[in-house]
This record gives C-alpha cells, sequence and structure tokens, in this order.
C-alpha cells in the first residue's frame, strides 16, 4: 500500500515562516494537495496540484513538489494558522499523511 | 454555493450497522462523485470509498470492503454511507466531501459522530 509521511509536529514563532513536508514514493509523479483542520472543524482545502491556491486561501499559503518531497509553506505564520495539516495525493484510491500539529507560539 | 449537510450524530451497540446521509445543495448533484473519510478521535483521516451520484459505481478501501456500502438517491440529492458489523474501533467522524472546482476535496459535509458503545 501506498503510504505518505509527514512529521507529526513542528513549532514556530509567530511571523516566522512554517515548512511541513510530505514524502512518499515517487510522489512527483503524482498531485499532491494540502487540507487544515482546526479542532472540531471539517478540513479545508488550502493547496492543490502541488502548488496552486484555491480562492480565499491567504497567500501566505504556498505549496510545492521535488522528488518525492511535497512541502506546504506558510510564510509569515499567524496565530490562526495554528491547525493540523495533512497531505493527500491518488494511488488505487485516495491517500492522506499522517498529518503534522502546527504549533505558532 | 456549494453545501453538504450530513446527518446527526449516532449511538450504535457493538455489531449494529450505521447509516449516515449527506445531503448536497449548490451544485448538480449528478456532476460530482461523493467520496467519504473518517477520522477517529485524536487520529488522522482516512479514506473509505466513493460512489457517483451519476451511475452508482462504487470504489471501497480494501480495508472497508464487505463492510461499506455506499448509495445515493438522485431524487433528494443525497448519498448514504452504510458500515456494518461496527466495533469501538469504528467511533470516529465520518465526512463526505466532493472535489467541484479544482480536483481536490474543495468541499467537504461537517461531519457525523458515530459512537459504537
Amino acid at each position: 500500500s501506498y503510504d505518505l509521511t509527514q512529521p507529526p509536529s513542528l513549532s514556530v514563532s509567530p511571523g516566522q515562516a512554517a515548512s511541513i513536508t510530505c514524502s512518499g514514493d515517487k510522489l512527483g509523479d503524482k498531485y499532491a494537495s494540502w487540507y487544515q483542520q482546526k479542532p472540531g472543524q471539517s478540513p479545508v482545502l488550502v493547496i492543490y496540484q502541488d502548488s496552486k491556491r484555491p480562492s480565499g486561501i491567504p497567500e501566505r499559503f504556498s505549496g510545492s513538489i521535488s522528488g518525492d518531497t511535497a512541502t506546504l509553506v506558510i510564510s509569515g505564520t499567524q496565530a490562526m494558522d495554528e491547525a493540523d495539516y495533512y497531505c493527500q495525493t491518488w494511488d488505487n484510491g485516495v491517500i492522506f499523511g499522517g498529518g503534522t500539529k502546527l504549533t505558532v507560539l | 454555493q456549494v453545501q453538504l449537510v450530513q446527518s446527526g450524530a449516532e449511538v450504535k451497540k457493538p455489531g449494529a450497522s450505521v447509516k449516515v446521509s449527506c445531503k448536497a445543495s449548490g451544485y448538480t448533484f449528478t456532476s460530482h462523485d461523493i467520496n467519504w473519510m473518517r477520522q477517529v478521535p485524536g487520529q488522522g483521516l482516512e479514506w473509505m470509498g466513493w460512489v457517483s451520484p451519476n451511475s452508482e459505481n462504487t470504489g471501497y478501501a480494501q480495508r472497508f470492503q464487505g463492510r461499506v456500502t455506499m448509495t445515493r438517491d438522485t431524487s433528494v440529492s443525497t448519498a448514504y454511507m452504510e458500515l456494518s458489523s461496527l466495533t469501538s474501533e469504528d467511533t470516529a467522524v465520518y465526512y463526505c466531501a466532493i472535489a467541484v472546482a479544482v480536483g481536490s476535496f474543495d468541499n467537504w459535509g461537517q461531519g457525523t459522530l458515530v459512537t459504537v458503545s
């Protein structure tokens, strides 16, 4: 089965950049998406097709992919960005990474 | 605007079945597959499968094969996910989601908590 690996947690100070990675075999040959989920809420799509932002998502969210690793970068992280972040791709179905808990402190 | 409204929380006994609904509005119901995910408390997202509102074709994650059934009723723009032989490990929030505009899940239901106890 196909797996996506994310770091379980990441802490950043307000105003710093947060970089969350997602690794999977030949992930660069697929499309990666990223979702933000705050406690008690449904996930929200923040990046699709590796690097595109849906309308309404702030410009500080960006995505990239290189080789086997997709990266979500939040520039100028704000307190409101504190959430769990999940990467997602397709391989014989929908695959989610294990999630990264981003703490802004 | 696109809305997916799910049925309310359920409490089930082990061995029972649960059927969660997802009522769609704001778009053409038959145009987009409905996917179902779940999230065990404190854990990550897990994909369960999809149903095509147009054809009622389905595709299920292997670990749920034989235990999950996804259907739809186009007359009321509603999709359903039924999970049988419930155990405590099925206690989770169940979500429906669709990919309308960008090929990824840009619209989600509010989630339905299913407690097996």
